[in-house]
Formats: structure tokens, sequence, C-alpha cells
């Protein structure tokens, strides 16, 4: 069981360049999420799906794609990288809502990224 | 959206000390978690905390949704304690909004 895996660890881009953060889970959960970190500034939520098929936006969608076709995978575009993208990514996924006491709410261990 | 203050923004402890964070929020909501964040970076839930209170081990919450807070208690705190406390108020479907967190450090 290894819970929430980020590839890459750290990545550096051209301005201009695209690229994909992989995240995947092995826990079957249903909801699955993208958070940027910038310093002084929290966890900002990017996109989230609640299963296969279905996505939505979060804060700071703009520069950004996502797709959940498989329950497991949940993988992050960056369209066309630009300086203020330089952040660190996390993946997060739970449980769905359903009232349950304890929803395994678990993140990767995050992808540092540096636009250039 | 929900707005999110944490407070105070930075705490230094000696250890065996207790502390108390707070965390308000703008509107209501229908969940509400408390993250650690230690000095590698990893990210823990710490509580999922709607209403009520919950406590586990040395670390305790309490969230008051009518008055719109909710309080983190860490008591005996020890040096592994260190890292930044974030609270996450969900105001819709699985939408949690981060505070910029309180960072604790707790000195031996």
């Amino acid at each position: 069981n290894a819970g929430v895996t980020q590839t890459p660890k750290f990545q550096v881009l051209k301005t201009g360049q695209s690229m994909t953060l992989q995240c995947a889970q092995d826990m079957n959960h249903e909801y699955m999420s993208w958070y940027r970190q910038d310093p002084g500034m929290g966890l900002r939520l990017i996109h989230y799906s609640v299963g296969a098929g279905i996505t939505d936006q979060g804060e700071v969608p703009n520069g950004y794609n996502v797709s959940r076709s498989t329950t497991e995978d949940f993988p992050l575009r960056l369209l066309s990288a630009a300086p203020s993208q330089t952040s660190v990514y996390f993946c997060a996924s739970s449980f769905r809502h359903q009232g349950r006491d304890n929803y395994g709410y678990t993140f990767g261990s995050g992808t540092r990224l540096t636009v250039v | 959206g929900i707005q999110v203050e944490q407070s105070p923004p930075d705490l230094i402890l000696q250890e065996g000390a207790n502390s108390t964070l707070r965390c308000n929020f703008s509107d209501s909501v229908n969940n509400l978690q408390w993250f650690h964040q230690n000095p590698w970076g990893q990210l823990i839930n710490l509580f999922y905390i709607p209403s009520g209170t919950k406590q586990n081990g040395r670390l305790s919450a309490t969230t008051v949704a009518t008055e719109r807070y909710s309080l983190l208690y860490i008591s005996s705190s020890q040096t592994t304690d260190s890292g930044v406390y974030f609270c996450a108020p969900c105001s819709g479907t699985y939408k949690y909004i981060f505070g910029t967190g309180t960072r604790l450090k707790v000195l031996a």
C-alpha cells in the first residue's frame, strides 16, 4: 500500500513548455485533488475530482487541465508554463463524504516545480 | 468564497508547554480539517471536526460552527510537534479552503 504517489519530485521547465504532473493512489479513494503551495500562502485548490470521469475547478484553475479516466490516477497538465506557476504541487485523495467519521485524507509528498 | 484566518501566525514554545491555535472562517461550513505539515513538507490529517470536540492523544480540537471558529489544542508539546498547522474548512462539496497556517517551533 503505497498511498499517494507523485512524480516527478523535482522539475525545472522553461517558460512556454508543457508538462504533466502524475498522481496515483492505491487506496480506492473516490476523491482526488491538486493543490499548489506558495510561500506564506497556505495551500490553494487547483482542481478536484469525485470519481472517474468527473472533475471540477478549485480556487486557481487557470493554466491547468486535469482528467480522471481511472479511479487510481489524476494527472495535472500545465499547458504553457509561466514563472507564476513556480510552486510546490500536492496531490491528495480521500473517501467520499458519506457520513464517515474519517475519510482517510492523504497527501502525496509533493512536486517542486520551477519555471524559468 | 470562504475566508479563513488563523492565529497566531507564529508561535515558539518550550517543550512541555501547552498551546491553543485558532481558526476563524467567514461562512457556514459542512466540514473542517486540521493538518500538520512537518519541517520536511509532509502533510498529515489530524482531525475531521465539522462540529463538537475530538481528542487524539495530546491533541484535541473543537469546532463551534455557529460561531464560525475552530480551536486546536496541543498539550505537553514536544519538539516533533514543530511545523505548520493548517485548518481547512469546506463550505461546498469537497472544496477545502486552507488558511495560511500557524508556524510552531518547540524548543528542547
